[in-house]
C-alpha cells in the first residue's frame, strides 16, 4: 500500500488546456514537495508547501496543500509541451522517513 | 545544475562484472540516498545515509553494496547483477534524512543496463 497516492496515473492533453493532478494520503504531513522529472533525468524540486490551506504559484503552476495536510493538488494553466514529464509528490509523515508517490505522467501534445 | 553529480550517466555491464556508481554533493547536506527507478514503477528507496552512517536499508539484495566515505560522497558497488536490475539509479541528498521540510535534491541518474 502506497503511503502517498497520486491521480491520475497518466494524462494526455492538448497544448493550451488546463489540468489538475492530485496527491493524497491518510497520513498527516508536516510538508509536501512536488517534483517534475523529465525522461532520463533526475526529479527536480518545484515547490514545498508547509501550512494547511497554503497556495503557492510558480508561473502557470498553482500548488495547494489541503487544510488537514493530508493532500495536495497541482493545477497547470494553459499547458505547454515543455510541461511534459512525471510529476511526483513527496514528503515526510510525522515521525517517518521521506517518501514519494508513484507519480502522474503528463504528456502535452502540440 | 542541482549540486548533485552522478557518474557515469550510462553503464552497460555483464552479469559477472563488478562496477561502481558514484555520487557527489557540495550542498553541505548531511543525508544521502540511493533510489532505483524502473520503467513504470515508483521510485524505490534503496539506502539512506545520515552523517556517513547507514540509517535505512530497504531489504536490498546484497549484490548492491553502498559506501559513504564522507558526507559529500556516496558509492553504490555492483556485482553479479541480474537483468531485472536494469534501471535508472538516482542519488539524492537532503539537509537531514527526514522530518519537517525535508527537501531532496537529485542527481541526473545513472542508466544501468545489465546484459
Amino acid at each position: 500500500t502506497q503511503l502517498l497516492e497520486q491521480s491520475p496515473q497518466f494524462l494526455s492533453i492538448q497544448e493550451g488546456e488546463n489540468l489538475t493532478v492530485y496527491c493524497n494520503s491518510s497520513s498527516v504531513f508536516s510538508s509536501l514537495q512536488w517534483y517534475r522529472q523529465e525522461p532520463g533525468e533526475g526529479p527536480v524540486l518545484l515547490v514545498t508547501v508547509v501550512t494547511g490551506g497554503e497556495v503557492k504559484k510558480l508561473k502557470r503552476l498553482t500548488f495547494q496543500f489541503g487544510d488537514a495536510r493530508k493532500d495536495s493538488s497541482l493545477h497547470i494553466t494553459a499547458a505547454q509541451p515543455g510541461d511534459t514529464g512525471l510529476y511526483l509528490c513527496a514528503g515526510a509523515p510525522h515521525g517517518q522517513n521521506f517518501v514519494f508517490g508513484p507519480g502522474t505522467r503528463l504528456s502535452v501534445l502540440p | 545544475e542541482t549540486g548533485v553529480t552522478q557518474t557515469p550517466r550510462h553503464l552497460v555491464m555483464g552479469m559477472t562484472n563488478k562496477k561502481s556508481l558514484k555520487c557527489e554533493q557540495h550542498l553541505g547536506h548531511n543525508a544521502m540516498y540511493w533510489y532505483k527507478q524502473s520503467a513504470k514503477k515508483p521510485l524505490e528507496l534503496m539506502f539512506v545515509y545520515s552523517l556517513e552512517e547507514r540509517v535505512e536499508n530497504n531489504s536490498v539484495p546484497s549484490r548492491f553494496s553502498p559506501e559513504c566515505p564522507n558526507s559529500s560522497h556516496l558509492f553504490l558497488h555492483l556485482h553479479t547483477l541480474q537483468p531485472e536490475d536494469s534501471a535508472l539509479y538516482l542519488c539524492a541528498s537532503s539537509l537531514y534524512p527526514g522530518g519537517e521540510n525535508t527537501e531532496a535534491f537529485f542527481g541526473q541518474g545513472t542508466r544501468l543496463t545489465v546484459v
